[in-house]
């Protein structure tokens, strides 16, 4: 069975340009997350999805973040614009459902603004 | 407040010598679960265990195993005769159920970076 995919898997962008993450989660999932992880830290949600609707997105910056999960099985998580603290990596992750089941995740994509 | 603390940020051990991971947790949920996840080099995040609020019985799986510990709050891993693949950083996290934003998303702490000195 295939794992999560992500792509790209590195990106290096200068301030105030665009930038997009691809997800393609675990098939039959139909929850999915979208992490943030800062150098030394652990991950920390951006929003979750449960089928195509955002189910809790409280912790997106929704000043220059957005997400999109068409028909419920692939999502992208879009930048615009880019700032120097937006550096991290982005990690998409996938369950069975909502509640208490084991996350899987994909390889992230490691964004450099400079 | 931080609701996961990893105390120890690194720990370096001599290969077959056996590691403790501590995680202390902290929740006003009776119902709650605790994970452990390994992030090798690679990045990848990798599921180790799940246990939920109401099973206390530590957990053994090949050389590693599990304790936890309602009363102290803590979920501590341990590696028995540790090797240099099981070289990576270890976070231990937390999910809880309530209405609203937030509810079963995982809580991770800052993560133990693990080397195994061969």
């Amino acid at each position: 069975e295939a794992g999560v995919v992500q792509s790209p898997r590195y990106k290096i962008i200068e301030k105030k340009q665009p930038v997009a993450f691809w997800c393609n989660p675990i098939s039959g999932h139909n929850t999915l997350y979208w992490y943030r992880q800062n150098l030394g830290q652990g991950p920390e949600l951006l929003i979750r999805y449960e089928n195509e609707e955002a189910v809790d997105d409280s912790q997106l910056p929704k000043d220059r973040f957005s997400a999109e999960r068409l028909k419920g099985v692939d999502s992208t998580l879009k930048i615009q614009p880019a700032e120097l603290g937006d550096s991290a990596v982005y990690l998409c992750a996938s369950s069975p459902g909502t509640g208490f089941y084991e996350q899987y995740f994909g390889p992230g994509t490691r964004l450099t603004v400079t | 407040a931080q609701k996961v603390t990893q105390a120890q940020t690194e720990i370096s051990v001599v290969e077959k010598e056996d590691v403790t991971l501590d995680c202390v947790y902290e929740t006003r949920d009776t119902t709650y679960y605790l994970f452990w996840y390994k992030q090798p080099p690679s990045g990848e995040l990798v599921f180790l265990i799940r246990r939920n609020s109401f099973d206390e019985q530590n957990e053994i799986s090949g050389r590693y195993s599990w304790n936890f510990q309602k009363s102290t709050s803590s979920f501590n891993f341990t590696i028995t005769a540790s090797q240099v693949v099981d070289s990576a950083v270890y976070f231990c996290a937390l999910s809880e159920a309530y209405s609203g934003a937030g509810s079963y998303q995982l809580t991770f702490g800052k993560g133990t970076k693990l080397s195994v000195i061969p």
